[in-house]
């Protein structure tokens, strides 16, 4: 099947500093990609869409100056924490699919620790 | 409505047993249906999924059940191992193309 690779698989960082997670689809094209955010326990919630090519589209209450999205080719997409704190700590999973999405396959996650 | 509801929230299941695992949902536009199996620091992985032109979808020891009256699909999961402990997720995909998942059920079987 598709693979789709993420990293870091894990992050600690300082508060205040600025931490960057790439998304990779491996073996297809991916005009389409999403950044989940899942803290312990719970279910995954959509952060937002990355479209290559133009802005990304953020769920209601993400706010997209901290969260910022880059998917500047059809293989890569980046989320970048900015300014993280404690509270950003979380799982953060991206996802991509092939034609119309039917199957979209994800990333391994990335644990973020901020202290 | 865009919210799936899933249950139970935790499971315990035999060995050989039949894990039986049921969401709900309320949107009619949802077309496609998948489930995903998820292991502790991993990401979901994709295990079967419908469309709600399908009651019953098998593979291997995985089988979906759909029932678009009751807007409720099920995933069952035969002669359950132990390597099938993991937490499951269904989800529902609206015309955005974007999942929303259920809350998760977290399934344990026991030798």
């Amino acid at each position: 099947g598709a693979v789709v690779s993420q990293h870091p698989s894990w992050v600690i960082c300082k508060s205040g500093t600025s931490v960057k997670i790439e998304c990779r689809s491996l073996d297809f094209q991916a005009t389409t990609m999403f950044w989940y955010r899942q803290f312990p326990k719970q279910s995954l919630m959509l952060m937002a869409t990355s479209n290559e090519g133009s802005k990304a589209t953020y769920e209601q209450g993400v706010e997209k100056d901290k969260f910022l999205i880059n998917h500047a080719s059809l293989t890569l997409s980046t989320l970048t924490v900015t300014s993280a704190h404690p509270e950003d700590s979380s799982f953060y999973i991206c996802s991509a699919g092939g034609v119309g999405n039917e199957k979209l396959f994800f990333g391994s996650g990335t644990q973020l620790s901020v202290l | 409505q865009q919210q799936v509801k899933q249950s139970p929230q935790s499971l315990i299941v035999q060995k050989g047993g039949i894990s039986i695992i049921n969401c709900a949902y309320e949107n009619t536009a949802f077309d496609y249906f998948p489930w995903y199996q998820q292991f502790p620091g991993k990401g979901p992985a994709l295990l079967i999924a419908i469309r709600p032109d399908v009651s019953e979808k098998k593979e291997g020891r995985f089988t979906i059940s759909f029932n678009k009256s009751a807007k409720q699909f099920s995933l069952h999961i035969m002669d359950s191992q132990p390597g099938d402990s993991a937490t499951y997720f269904c989800a529902a995909r609206g015309g955005n193309e974007k999942l929303t998942f259920g809350t998760g059920t977290r399934l344990t079987i026991i030798p």
